[in-house]
């Protein structure tokens, strides 16, 4: 089946510092989803983003499906942005399940 | 905005019990799915449903069942509960079967004794 990789593992950040993580996965797919997951246990959506760049505030990622990954953004990190941050995708012929990555895991120091 | 509802969001149940996690939906979502997520093994899959009577297993559905009986509504039953179903669960929504953009509901720590 299909891999879904993501680097770093764990991450640790001074206040106001920049940060990208990546996603990389092993074969086409569908859609693919940045989530974030609070310190509460909820996943909140990022992006929903199959190809291409958006922005969300200092928040941003690019996905280029024809290399098989995706890139998460953050700049002017906040430590309201610690957490673990994970990537799914979408494989086709799948039925619309996402397969997870094993999420990078980010800590922000004031 | 989409909003996906988890009946509890801590349990504590002894080994043996019988077990309801509900989970609603108000955004009119054909699709439903219940994952589980443990250290180390990352989020898994389940069961899941495209439509109302209609379930399909997942990845681990082994002691799991489900009932979606009205759309907005996706149970998930853990007949007998054991030790090893301690975990995290979290309840997802998506509106399109193949391209769907996932929501997650808030997501119900179970502990069994």
């Amino acid at each position: 089946g299909i891999q879904v990789e993501q680097s770093p593992p764990d991450l640790i950040l001074q206040e106001g510092a920049n940060s990208t993580l990546r996603c990389n996965f092993s074969d086409s797919v569908n859609n693919l989803q940045w989530f974030h997951q609070n310190p509460w246990g909820q996943l909140i959506n990022l992006f929903y983003i199959p190809s291409g760049t958006k922005q969300n505030g200092r928040l941003s990622a690019t996905t280029v499906a024809t290399e098989r990954y995706s890139l998460l953004y953050i700049s002017s990190s906040q430590t309201t942005d610690s957490g673990v941050y994970f990537c799914a995708v979408d494989v086709y012929n799948q039925g619309g399940k996402l397969i997870f990555g094993q999420g990078t895991e980010l800590s922000v120091k004031p | 905005d989409v909003k996906v509802t988890q009946s509890s969001r801590y349990l504590v149940k002894r080994t043996g019990e019988k077990v309801f996690l509900e989970c609603v939906q108000d955004m009119d979502h054909e699709n439903m799915f219940w994952y589980r997520q443990d250290p180390g093994l990352g989020l898994r899959l389940i069961y899941f449903s495209y439509d109302v009577k209609m379930k399909e297993k997942g990845d681990i559905p082994e002691g799991y069942s489900v009932s979606r009986e009205k759309k907005e509504r996706f149970s998930l039953i853990l007949e007998s509960a054991s030790t090893n179903q301690t975990s995290m669960y979290l309840c997802a929504s998506s509106p399109i079967r193949n391209t769907g953009e996932l929501f997650f509901g808030e997501g119900s720590r179970l502990t069994v004794l």
